[in-house]
């Protein structure tokens, strides 16, 4: 089974203060995403990679910055949070598809990391 | 206007209705389709893949029309365990749009 782990559940910051959210898959997918979802608004996307070293702007990338070291680790970062970051956080991984580099559209998710900014 | 629109329910109905949900696209050149589900306080799951010419998966029906830009999901027989919300998820210019989601409650 694809196991896709973030490293924390649930986390409360202060406003300002840095925040990592780290994520690990283990299926070897070369596909990462970091997501956030907010009631009504559904899910979007932050930021992706489809290799190492590789990062891609999402659609509201604004705040935040990734890392990708590693194949199977993909980091979320927030320099400064704020309290319209309290969110949760879901992290996904997926095979690329066969021509393109896209995803194939099946994800695998993370349980998902709840942040809470004070 | 959004690019995946769902209606977010809740559609409420008893155990073994049938029950239908449909999603509207915006873009024509949008290349596939998939249901997601997603269980209360859990992460997305892929349901199923929705083909062009329809397919199902044992209770679970998908279709696609293209000339109206909507993909449905047809629940037959439906059990109080089929209860959770379900995405629309749209595949375009390399990268995934989700819908925001429509809630089912199947009640006894």
């Amino acid at each position: 089974d694809v196991k896709v782990t973030q490293s924390s559940r649930y986390l409360v910051k202060r406003t300002g203060e840095k925040v990592f959210l780290e994520c690990v898959q283990d299926m070897d997918h070369e596909n990462m995403f970091w997501y956030r979802q907010d009631p009504g608004l559904g899910l979007r996307l932050i930021y992706f990679s489809y290799d190492v070293k590789m990062k891609e702007k999402g659609d509201i990338p604004e705040g935040y910055s990734v890392s990708r070291e590693k194949k199977e680790r993909f980091s979320l970062i927030l320099e400064s949070a704020s309290t319209n970051q309290t969110s949760m956080y879901l992290c996904a991984s997926s095979f690329p598809n066969s021509l393109a580099g896209g995803t194939t559209g099946e994800l695998f998710f993370g349980e998902g990391s709840r942040l809470t900014v004070l | 206007r959004k690019e995946v629109e769902q209606d977010p329910g809740p559609f409420n109905v008893p155990e073994g209705a049938t029950v239908a949900f449909n999603c509207t696209y915006s873009n024509s050149a949008s290349q596939s389709f998939f249901w997601y589900r997603q269980d209360c306080r859990k992460e997305p799951k892929l349901l199923m893949s929705v083909y062009s010419s329809g397919n199902e998966d044992g209770r679970f029906t998908a279709q696609l029309n293209r000339a109206s830009q909507y993909i449905s999901l047809l629940i037959r027989d439906s059990k109080l365990s089929d209860s959770a919300t379900y995405l629309c998820v749209v595949y375009n210019t390399d990268k995934l749009i989700f819908g925001t989601g429509t809630r089912l409650q199947v009640f006894p």
